[in-house]
């Protein structure tokens, strides 16, 4: 089975922090998201990566950066904690080939910053 | 360009039928459907790729139009086991950046006794 870890479940931050957020993936993907989820606003796309070193703004990066320096991980950056980015944040391993695109997320990580 | 879905929620008694729309006004690469489970990551359910494609099974198929603009989500004789948030995502192409993945806001269904 593909396993998709995320580092934390629930994650408690002050504003101005450096926030880390990790996501490992088993599965030799070369694809890789991240979202942020929040009631009634469904999935938002913050960044993806394509390839090692390789990434591109989602829907809503300002406040985010990200780094993908081996294939199997990719992490988020909020550099400067916001109590705005507060939320639930997904991590996908997406495969995909020519017929078929699947992504396998991780179980989530709730952050809260105060 | 992120799908657009309707409608956002359903209320169904067991055994009933739902449907599940998503739009774009620009023709898509592709329509996936996901469902996420109360405190669950979401997981796939199927991919459409052709204009005119259906798929799945009896119970959950979907269709994807010849204009490739608008997917539909079918479930029929619903099950409690059915409640969730589902999500229509859309890809721009294959190959590189052109498998960023995006997701409209979801629909919420739930299925009571």
């Amino acid at each position: 089975d593909v396993k998709v870890t995320q580092s934390s479940r629930y994650l408690v931050k002050r504003t101005g922090e450096k926030v880390f957020l990790e996501c490992v993936q088993d599965m030799d993907h070369e694809n890789m998201f991240w979202y942020r989820q929040d009631p009634g606003l469904g999935l938002r796309l913050i960044y993806f990566s394509y390839d090692v070193k390789m990434k591109e703004k989602g829907d809503i990066p300002e406040g985010y950066s990200v780094s993908r320096e081996k294939k199997e991980r990719f992490s988020l950056i909020l550099e400067s904690a916001s109590t705005n980015q507060t939320s639930m944040y997904l991590c996908a391993s997406v495969y995909s080939d020519l017929m078929n695109t699947e992504a396998f997320f991780g179980q989530g990580t709730r952050l809260t910053v105060v | 360009q992120q799908p657009v879905q309707s409608p956002q929620a359903v209320i169904l008694r067991e055994g009933e039928d739902a449907v599940i729309n998503c739009s774009s006004s620009k023709a898509l690469y592709s329509v996936h459907w996901y469902r996420q489970k109360h405190g669950e990551a979401p997981v796939f359910l199927m991919i459409l790729l052709k204009g005119g494609e259906q798929k799945g099974h009896e119970k959950i198929s979907a269709s994807f139009n010849e204009k490739k603009q608008q997917s539909s989500l079918y479930l029929t004789a619903s099950q409690l086991s059915y409640s969730g948030t589902y999500f229509c995502g859309s890809s721009r192409g294959s190959g590189g950046s052109n498998y960023k993945l995006t997701f409209g806001k979801g629909t919420l269904l739930t299925v009571n006794p």
